[in-house]
């Protein structure tokens, strides 16, 4: 039962232009979501999260969406550089006992920036 | 500020033998969780550990298993290894898992091939 769900495996963008990578989850318990960045042999980089709370958040070019009654979240890449190429992981974080605050993953999203 | 350190960056194995995979946190940090990444199977999760007692696991057999030192080291171990066992482990670091913010700070990861 795959409760974070990136249903795109790949995105191809042009330079300049917006990508947005889309995230959905099943889980009414997860109350934190976050973006990871990962590129070839090396570890998921952080790259941006929100609370339940909200449902916007903004760093630079990066802005990340939450629909709660849809269950979704977006990241949306504005504008897209050739550095972006990387897969991208959408997770979100739920109490699971013990003091303990797990973090779910989606399967990851590839970007590729088209110069 | 260091990172979070892995080592060592890549192992071969052979079926049967086993593996011990170490994992030196952000200084501060006291929860440590481990994840496994296979190809298109995105980062299953494994365990977490906070101050030296395992907090969180995953679904994994009893093969895989992990500790904590006083020091916020961890170290994880397979035995019996498995063709299967083939992946990229990453271990993560947070404060405390808590509060917010939650975000885990990823090492690079160790490349396991089972031979």
């Amino acid at each position: 039962d795959q409760q974070v769900k990136q249903n795109s495996p790949s995105l191809s963008v042009q330079e300049g232009r917006i990508s947005i990578l889309n995230c959905d989850y099943t889980n009414s318990m997860f109350d934190y979501f976050l973006w990871y960045k990962k590129y070839p042999a090396e570890g998921p980089t952080f790259l941006i999260s929100i609370s339940s709370i909200k449902d916007k958040n903004e760093d630079g070019r990066f802005t990340v969406f939450l629909n709660k009654s849809a269950k979704h979240l977006s990241l949306h890449i504005v504008p897209s550089q050739p550095g972006d190429s990387a897969v991208y992981f959408c997770a979100a974080s739920a109490y699971s006992g013990a003091g303990s605050y797990q973090l779910t993953f989606g399967k990851g999203t590839k970007l590729s920036v088209i110069p | 500020k260091a990172g979070v350190t892995q080592t060592p960056r890549y192992l071969i194995k052979t079926r049967g033998q086993q593996v011990t995979l170490s994992c030196s946190p952000i200084s501060g940090h006291r929860s440590v969780s481990w994840y496994q990444q296979t190809p298109g199977q995105g980062l299953q999760f494994l365990f977490e550990y906070f101050s030296e007692t395992q907090r969180n696991k995953g679904n994994f057999p009893g093969r895989f298993s992990g500790r904590q030192f006083s020091n916020s080291r961890s170290e994880m171990n397979v035995s019996t290894l498995e063709l299967g066992d083939s992946a990229l482990y990453l271990c993560a670091s947070s404060f405390d898992g808590r509060n917010l913010p939650r975000e885990a700070f990823f090492g690079q990861g160790t490349r396991l091939t089972v031979v």
